[in-house]
């Protein structure tokens, strides 16, 4: 089954303990992205990565780091986690870019939180 | 910068009506507009992808037209289902092919 698998699902932790959230996808996608969605604030992109060896910022980046040594996997990094870094994460993939002709496929999401 | 704005927020209907959710974007240099539905713990699914040159895209009971010159578009349901209660997103893809923008979503509750 096409998927892009998000781990964990749930996690609590505390302030400054470095964690990876895990991303992957079986699809061969070359596009994929990492985006929190809060309250009131909807989704909002955190970094990119349009193919191997090639990431980018997003709009809110801080704090956050990522890798893609791999093309299935994008994992998101946060060496020390603060409370506003609570939150709903979501990862996404698709065929070449974003804005394509090809939707986004979206992990079921890791939801965050910073104690 | 791009803003995506969908109206209403929220919206409750009896089943078995049509009805139409609105997303309007401020920056006409849009290469998609995607449409989505997120169910409560849930990832997003995607519903419809309008390319930028077409104008509406259909799939079973829903239907998504897109008009770049006035900066909107728009998600029709014909014939409304309790199983289509969710929170519909809809998402403008930047030219770059390198982000899509979000709207903060229309939760929609179809009552039976």
């Amino acid at each position: 089954e096409a998927q892009v698998t998000q781990n964990p699902r749930y996690l609590i932790t505390v302030t400054g303990k470095k964690l990876t959230v895990t991303c992957s996808q079986n699809m061969n996608h070359e596009y994929m992205s990492w985006y929190r969605q809060d309250p009131g604030l909807g989704l909002r992109q955190i970094y990119y990565s349009m193919n191997v060896e090639v990431t980018d910022k997003g709009d809110v980046p801080e704090g956050y780091k990522v890798s893609r040594k791999e093309k299935r996997n994008f994992p998101l990094i946060l060496e020390s986690p603060s409370p506003n870094q609570t939150s709903l994460y979501f990862c996404a993939s698709s065929p070449l870019q974003a804005g394509g002709n090809s939707p986004l496929h979206f992990g079921n999401g890791t939801r965050l939180t910073v104690t | 910068k791009q803003e995506v704005t969908q109206i209403p927020a929220a919206l409750s209907v009896p089943e078995g009506e049509n009805l139409v959710l609105n997303c309007s974007f401020t920056d006409s240099a849009i290469y998609n507009l995607q449409w989505f539905r997120q169910d409560p713990g849930k990832g997003l699914t995607s519903l419809l992808l309008i390319q930028s040159s077409q104008r509406e895209q259909t799939s079973g009971r829903l239907n998504a037209s897109l008009d770049k010159s006035s900066g909107r578009s728009t998600l029709y349901i014909a014939a409304s289902q309790p199983g289509d209660s969710a929170t519909y997103l809809c998402a403008a893809g930047n030219q770059a092919g390198t982000a899509l923008i979000f709207g903060k979503g229309t939760t929609l509750s179809v009552s039976s």
